[in-house]
């Protein structure tokens, strides 16, 4: 099974600032990572795929990028919607494993 | 619109049953594959079994191990879970969620979950 490390835990930061958000693979996933966005008491949100394909509706201050096993989700000004945790998940290999999170909170 | 909502959650003792369905809506049901996700309290999301548009394909996480059955009815365009031998550490918010038909277990939408809790 593919295990995902995201870091770092959380993420303490001011609206308009940029964050960038780490997930590691212990193994190459290829392209086969995306992301996903969960806003408390709600269910996640495909945000992007295939690395850096932006789900429909997603702004574009979501950016993602990386390759192997090494990928970064960055939004570049924060909006006070996007304080939430984000998600990474490989489905290169069977089973499709999620990271444990990444929580982005109001500085 | 994509709609996904599930039912059947609650409470129920260890080595009980209980079975989850999720009604969908908003999209050709019977064109995609399912998934059911699962949310500790507090915790992150677990992956927990897919079936094919057509239910001819099923797959389980490894620690289910034979005590959970997916399976749908594309004629009610609706997807079940059946959960036997229920344990404490099932508790969980259960999500059932849609494959992207274009690429193997890409979840697009989410459903809202229904809460399952076990304990005596």
């Amino acid at each position: 099974e593919i295990v995902l490390t995201q870091s770092p835990a959380t993420l303490s930061l001011s609206p308009g600032e940029r964050a960038t958000l780490s997930c590691r693979a212990s193994q190459s996933v290829n392209y086969y990572l995306a992301w996903y966005q969960q806003k408390s008491g709600q269910a996640p949100r495909l945000l992007i795929y295939d690395v850096s394909t932006r789900a429909t509706g997603i702004p574009a201050r979501f950016t993602g990028s990386g390759s192997g096993t090494d990928f970064t989700l960055t939004i570049s000004s924060l909006e006070p919607e996007d304080f939430a945790v984000y998600y990474c998940q490989q489905r290169s290999y069977w089973p499709p494993t999620f990271g444990p999170g990444t929580k982005v909170d109001i500085k | 619109d994509v709609h996904l909502v599930e039912s059947g959650g609650g409470l129920v003792q260890p080595g009980g049953s209980l079975r989850l369905s999720c009604a969908a809506s908003g999209f050709t049901f019977s064109s995609y594959s399912m998934h059911w996700v699962r949310q500790a309290p507090g915790k992150g999301l677990v992956w927990v079994s897919h079936i094919k548009s057509d239910g001819s394909i099923k797959t389980y996480a490894d620690s289910l191990k034979g005590r959970f059955t997916i399976s749908r009815d594309n004629a009610k365009n609706t997807l079940y879970l059946q959960m036997n031998s229920l344990r404490d550490e099932d508790t969980a918010v259960y999500y059932c969620a849609r494959d992207d038909y274009r690429r193997l277990y890409l979840v697009d939408y989410w459903g809202q979950g229904t809460l399952v809790t076990v304990s005596s």
